[in-house]
């Protein structure tokens, strides 16, 4: 089955720049999907189709794909982007959604 | 703009059958898919299967011989059985409405999200 490996944990300070990894064979060759949990509170979809923001996102959130690996950037980082951080595809191989092990991203 | 609730019991016993639903509302069942997704306890998302609008379910190989997924449309529902479970099935669960990508490559995304309900097994 597909896997999708991201670093337990990103640090950055205020105002910074984040970016959380995704890894994936030929990760490049499908759409990469984001979403940012707050503690107590279900996911939200931040990013799809690798670079397209859902209504309501700031564009500090921006993604990109290539290769084996895909990329979400969140700019000017703020205490409020505090979340963890998962990243998903869609496997065709047995038409499963795979979900990465999640990123704490830490606002320092 | 469309809403998910999920209702069911907070406590289940060791062997026994998990089962909850998930009400739909500012929106139809009719012509989507729809996922149900764990979170154990400190731990990550763990996608467990879905149901379509026209009843077909895919689930997760390692949960696929315990689970079934069924729908309503009369009440604009679905619903999650888990059987046999043990502790490790202890975890929040959520019901989730699926978009189909709009360009690129073919692949579905989770865009609407229940707030979850944390189900415990445990005697």
């Amino acid at each position: 089955s597909y896997v999708l490996t991201q670093p337990p944990s990103v640090s950055v300070a205020p105002g910074q720049t984040a970016r959380i990894t995704c890894g994936g064979n030929n990760i490049g060759s499908t759409n990469v999907h984001w979403y940012q949990q707050k503690p107590g509170q279900a996911p939200v979809l931040v990013v799809h189709d690798d670079s397209d923001r859902p209504s309501g996102i700031p564009e500090r959130f921006s993604g990109a794909s290539s290769a084996n690996m895909a990329t979400l950037t969140i700019s000017r980082v703020a205490a409020g982007d505090e979340a963890d951080y998962y990243c998903q595809v869609w496997d065709s191989s047995g038409d499963h959604r795979v979900l990465g092990g999640g990123t704490k991203l830490t606002v320092l | 703009q469309v809403q998910l609730q999920e209702s069911g019991p907070g406590l289940v016993k060791p062997s026994e059958t998990l089962s909850l639903t998930c009400s739909v509302s500012g929106g139809s069942i009719s012509g989507f898919y729809w996922s149900w997704i764990r979170q154990p306890p400190g731990r990550g998302l763990e996608w467990i299967g879905y149901i379509f609008y026209s009843g077909y379910t895919n689930y997760a190989p390692s949960l696929k011989s315990r689970l079934a997924i069924s729908l309503d449309t009369s009440k604009n529902q679905f619903s999650l059985r888990l059987n046999s479970v043990t502790a490790a099935d202890t975890a929040i669960y959520y019901c989730v409405r699926e978009s189909r990508s709009g360009r690129g490559f073919l692949s579905y995304y989770f865009d609407s999200w229940g707030p979850g309900t944390l189900v415990t097994v445990s005697s």
